[in-house]
């Protein structure tokens, strides 16, 4: 099984709709994410979460909320859905502090298959 | 200026020629850096990473990191088909946040 699964992965919509994407994992990771990638933008921060009670906007946040419902899931909610908001969904994790220096890997992040949303 | 910059190409190389992709940045304080390999409908995957500078080999794969330079290479030797993808480098200061570049996207042909 996959270490960090999304839902749905495919998903149409309407304008104005509310949508919500989900993503669990099983690395026992504190850290989760959510991404989108744009042609040509590359991959953007929109919330990122270092545990349950610990959530904050990333560089793209207005339009999109999200939950930590537990350590192991984050949700990405669009509460009105627009037509710019289409784009490819990636939620990511990372694990806790490690040793520093040379060999630490805990900056690395682990990304989930992405969900593909459109926006009509 | 974009903190990362990446010429997200096309590249395009024959079978077993070898590759090398690049990313420049302007933040000082970054000293993790990494590169992924996206297939194409799939998500990110960890190919190299690398501590401050120096370079770091694993199999085919080198990766070079110049911080004088603000500098980071990737390359990839006896390039074949199944390395044919999108390539990100990223960036950390130690926060547990990356800064992405925009990607290359790498084509091997047979």
């Amino acid at each position: 099984d996959a270490d960090v699964t999304q839902t749905p992965r495919n998903r149409i919509t309407k304008t104005g709709k509310r949508i919500m994407l989900e993503c669990s994992q099983t690395k026992g990771h504190d850290r989760m994410y959510w991404y989108r990638q744009d042609p040509g933008l590359g991959l953007r921060l929109i919330y990122y979460s270092f545990d349950v009670k610990d959530i904050n906007k990333g560089e793209i946040s207005d339009g999109y909320s999200v939950s930590r419902q537990a350590q192991a899931k984050f949700s990405l909610s669009l509460e009105s859905a627009i037509p710019n908001q289409t784009a490819l969904y990636f939620c990511a994790t990372s694990g806790t502090p490690g040793l520093a220096g040379e060999g630490s890997r805990s900056d690395t992040q682990y990304f989930g298959p992405g969900t593909r949303l459109t926006v009509l | 200026q974009k903190e990362v910059e990446q010429d997200p190409g096309p590249l395009s190389v024959p079978e077993g020629a070898i590759v090398s992709l690049n990313c420049t940045y302007s933040n000082s304080a970054f000293q993790y850096f990494m590169w992924y390999r996206q297939y194409s409908r799939k998500g990110p995957e960890l190919l190299m990473y690398t501590y401050s500078s120096g370079n770091k080999e694993d199999g085919r794969f080198t990766a070079q990191v110049d911080k004088s330079s603000k500098y980071i290479s990737l390359f990839i030797r006896d390039s074949q088909p199944s390395d044919s993808a999108t390539y990100l480098c990223a960036m950390s200061v130690g926060d547990y946040k990356l800064t992405f570049g925009k990607g290359t996207l790498l084509t091997v042909n047979p």
